[in-house]
């Protein structure tokens, strides 16, 4: 699976669009990119994933560059609830995802 | 639909024990695999379970095993157990486990190993 690279740690005001990027210059034309998050000790929670096409979900949107190489969630409306670790992951053909050390996202009143 | 349930929620055991964690994937979902967290190497991929069968494996020991039954549901064994092996162990459900597909979390256990 192709690494990714995440800046380690992002402030973001309360009602304001988070824009979270991600690096992924080596992913194959069969991959996919995904988002997760963490809150401290529970379980990484899916946001969204695509392929190529920008794609759009209750919860977020990926925004793809055409050449695939990186990417941006975007959540358009940040809550203190929005406050955690975010993951971009670049998946393969197994069902593993390889989680790298995301970036920390901070949601500030 | 309820979510991926993994028990027990904690669980303290003492070095050379062994352990085993259930998951009950989500209903319709037959590909559940294991994820260990720990603070210092964070997500590690362990193993994927597939019809019964592992159809994937991380770098973890020979102490480290799992085994899915045929409704699905799956346990994961850890024997003779180190200080090290203290952590969120996730496991996660997806339909098939193709690469397209979403994978789901449960809300791991925690394991504390004195």
């Amino acid at each position: 699976d192709a690494k990714t690279t995440q800046p380690p740690s992002m402030d973001c005001a309360e009602g304001r669009a988070a824009n979270l990027p991600c690096n992924h210059s080596t992913i194959s034309g069969n991959e996919y990119v995904y988002w997760y998050r963490q809150i401290h000790s529970q379980g990484p929670q899916y946001i969204i994933h695509g392929l190529k096409n920008n794609e759009t979900n209750e919860m977020a949107s990926l925004i793809i560059t055409e050449d695939r190489k990186s990417s941006t969630l975007i959540l358009p409306h940040a809550t203190l609830r929005d406050t955690a670790v975010y993951y971009c992951i670049v998946r393969g053909t197994a069902s593993k995802l390889t989680f790298g050390t995301g970036t920390r996202l901070q949601v500030t009143l | 639909k309820a979510g991926v349930t993994q028990t027990p929620r904690y669980l303290i055991k003492t070095r050379g024990q062994q352990v085993t964690l259930s998951c009950s994937p989500i209903s319709g979902h037959r590909s559940v695999s294991w994820y260990q967290q720990t603070p210092g190497q964070g997500l590690q991929f362990l193993f994927e379970y597939f019809s019964e069968t592992q159809r994937n494996k991380g770098n973890f020991p020979g102490r480290f095993s799992g085994r899915q039954f045929s409704n699905s549901r799956s346990e994961m064994n850890v024997s003779t157990l180190e200080l090290g092996d203290s952590a969120l162990y996730l496991c996660a459900s997806s339909l098939e486990g193709f690469q397209g597909e979403k994978l789901f979390f449960g809300s791991g256990t925690q394991l504390s190993v004195l």
